[in-house]
């Protein structure tokens, strides 16, 4: 087993701002995935990362900026918070390959996004 | 583009019923997975049970099992003798491959379900 954990939990940020997420997984696994969930719009792919130092957009990459410097950890820069934007943003990791235990995803809590 | 529909908004049963949670999706590819998510009021996010295109015989995992119906594009989640506790939003994902042997879920919006005592 292993578990993803991420930091904060909690982040209140001010528009404008720059802010940074962070996952860490030791299940060893080779990708790396942030979601973004919003009330009623489920869960949608921001950034993917195949391997270290691999950066892969996802379908809302704009408005945000990742990085993968160790295969353990990947993070996630917003890089201009909006007024009153709620999220809540979502880590995952997979094994790699092409069995369907290679494509399940295994989640981090979450880190929950407020902006004054 | 691939599309995972999940109809119902939110279901209320008694507990210790069976119930079960509809999805249909759409895809091209010949080979496929289909997952189901559970979301706790923490806010975790915990898998539950896979369904592989090719296997015909429908997925068990626990009190959870899958109606495979891959003619219909289906893909319904079973919760036999449900408890208080199963209380959550469910999640059905299909994986949509990225790259190479890489894939990404495309979710449903899910479906809230409360269990009553």
């Amino acid at each position: 087993g292993g578990i993803i954990t991420q930091t904060p939990k909690f982040l209140i940020g001010q528009e404008g701002q720059k802010l940074t997420l962070k996952c860490q997984q030791n299940f060893n696994h080779d990708t790396m995935y942030w979601y973004r969930q919003d009330s009623g719009k489920g869960l949608r792919l921001i950034y993917y990362s195949i391997t270290e130092n691999d950066l892969q957009k996802g379908d809302l990459s704009e408005g945000y900026d990742a990085s993968r410097e160790k295969k353990s950890s990947f993070s996630l820069t917003v890089t201009s918070a909006q007024k009153n934007e709620m999220a809540v943003f979502l880590c995952a990791s997979s094994p790699s390959g092409t069995g369907g235990s290679q494509n399940t995803l295994y989640f981090g809590a979450g880190t929950r996004l407020s902006v004054l | 583009a691939q599309k995972v529909t999940q109809t119902q908004t939110s279901i209320s049963v008694m507990e210790k019923t069976t119930v079960t949670m509809d999805c249909v999706y759409e895809t091209r590819d010949s080979s496929y997975f289909l997952f189901w998510y559970k979301q706790t009021a923490s806010g975790e996010i915990v898998f539950l049970i896979r369904q592989d295109s090719y296997k015909k015989e429908n997925a068990t995992e626990g009190h959870y099992s899958l109606n495979f119906q891959k003619p219909k594009s289906s893909i319904g989640l079973i919760i036999t003798a449900t408890q208080i506790e199963d209380s959550a939003v469910y999640f059905c994902a299909m994986r949509e491959l990225i790259t190479g042997n890489t894939g990404k879920l495309i979710f449903g919006l899910g479906t809230t379900l409360q269990v009553q005592p």
